[in-house]
């Protein structure tokens, strides 16, 4: 099976912009979470999404948005970019009844 | 609050031997914890996990050992080998308030020749 992918890889902004994130998880798994790595504050949980639906948030502000479409695919969007959202996104894709989470290779976000 | 501890930011062990990573957790609901292995600007790599009702589980190289009383589990590899240089992080889910995982800051490990 693919594993989890995410577009794009890299990508540059400026503050007060907005970002669209997409994350296509495993074949077959409905559960889709996001989350934010920074030097300072580690590996963080933002979403989680389950058949369309978010089931759990972290906590971040309301600038970080998600959704999930019919096909399991997901996107996260960040409006209005700070400084501090510079970070790797991670993208997570789980089967229905197991806990195992698997990551995506991230899209690296950069605001300048 | 930091719900997930690794106490040790580094550890350096020689091919061959043992490499002992570990991990404190302070939340009693967490009954399913997570390995996972990650390269600079790449995503988390799984390498095993446990349940809350199991107090070991092995996959080759690795074992998983938890200990529910004392809020600790760690992360035994042998024999290390080079290609085990990575940051490990231990992550733990509670099934009871979603799927959400809580990460501790990691441990790079250096294996070397």
């Amino acid at each position: 099976k693919a594993g989890v992918t995410q577009t794009p890889r890299y990508l540059i902004k400026t503050r007060g912009q907005q970002v669209t994130l997409s994350c296509s998880p495993i074949s077959g798994h409905r559960s889709v979470s996001w989350y934010q790595q920074t030097p300072g504050q580690g590996l963080q949980f933002l979403f989680e999404y389950f058949s369309e639906t978010q089931r759990n948030k972290g906590n971040f502000p309301g600038r970080f948005s998600g959704r999930q479409f019919s096909n399991s695919r997901s996107e996260m969007n960040v409006s209005t970019l700070e400084l501090g959202d510079s970070a790797l996104y991670l993208c997570a894709s789980r089967a229905d009844v197991l806990n195992t989470q698997y990551f995506g290779p991230g899209t690296r976000l950069t605001v300048l | 609050d930091q719900q997930v501890k690794q106490n040790s930011p580094s550890l350096s062990v020689q091919e061959g031997r043992i490499s002992i990573l570990n991990c404190d957790y302070t939340n009693s609901m967490f009954d399913y914890f997570l390995w996972y292995k990650k390269y600079p600007a790449e995503g988390p790599t799984f390498l095993i996990s446990i349940s809350s009702i199991k107090d070991k589980n092995e996959d080759g190289r690795f074992t998983v050992f938890l200990n529910k009383s004392a809020k600790h589990l760690s992360l035994h590899i042998v024999p290390s080998q080079p290609g085990d240089s990575a940051v490990y992080f231990c992550a733990a889910t509670s099934s009871n308030s979603g799927y959400a995982l809580n990460f501790g800051k990691g441990t790079s490990l250096l294996v070397t020749p």
